[in-house]
């Protein structure tokens, strides 16, 4: 079965440093990959999604991420954290040739930013 | 304003007793999804709807059960059966034009059985 797999439940950064959240997928043909944001209490918001289309893919916040087939990873970047970034990430995945079928979380990763 | 309506945000129920979440969308999405969350084991799925009057069991689904009379519509019951039903539940829904599409989700309910 399709699975992600979250490095770290937990990752903590300085207000400015570089953040950087890791996924990665199990399969052998290249999924389709999303990154999804939670903060407390809420539902979750899109960040970003790799549909193929390129390998660097940016999405909102100021989030990107970077899928690497070689190293079957999905990882989440942002140059700079700010403090609203505290908040829960999850990665998920869809296999490719299984048509449009729910997505598979990961376990998630919980970012806190310190002052 | 389109989006996904889940009501109540808080729930509070006694051991034994059903309940029933409630799941509004009014993007015209055809699928519709519920997940549970637990603290530190990400979204797991337990039912799925395509279409009206159709669904899908997920990972998790003993002790639930959904109904999708309406395609804006797709409410969970959690029943006395589920051994342990305290958790933040999430519904979502997309549309079904390609695999690339992405699932909107709701705000969430969190119940408590006391």
């Amino acid at each position: 079965a399709q699975s992600v797999t979250q490095l770290g439940s937990h990752v903590s950064v300085s207000e400015g440093a570089l953040v950087l959240l890791r996924c990665n997928y199990s399969s052998s043909v290249p999924p389709y990959l999303f990154w999804y944001v939670q903060y407390p209490n809420q539902g979750l918001q899109l960040l970003l999604k790799y549909t193929s289309a390129a390998t660097l893919v940016k999405g909102i916040n100021g989030f990107e991420a970077e899928f690497k087939k070689s190293e079957t990873s999905f990882h989440l970047t942002k140059p700079s954290a700010h403090m609203s970034d505290a908040a829960e990430y999850f990665c998920a995945v869809r296999n490719r040739n299984s048509g449009n079928t729910p997505l598979v979380f990961g376990k998630g990763t919980r970012l806190s930013v310190i002052a | 304003d389109g989006g996904i309506t889940q009501s109540p945000k808080y729930l509070f129920r006694k051991e034994g007793q059903n309940v029933t979440l409630s799941c509004e969308q009014n993007l015209n999405h055809d699928a519709m999804y519920w997940y549970r969350q637990d603290p530190g084991q990400g979204l797991r799925l337990i039912y799925y709807s395509q279409i009206v009057n159709d669904f899908q069991k997920g990972d998790i689904a003993e002790g639930y059960s959904v109904s999708r009379e309406k395609k804006e519509s797709f409410p969970l019951t959690v029943t006395s059966a589920q051994k342990n039903p305290t958790a933040f539940y999430l519904c979502a829904s997309s549309i079904l034009l390609a695999n690339t599409d992405t699932q909107y989700f709701g705000p969430g309910t969190r119940l408590t059985v006391l």
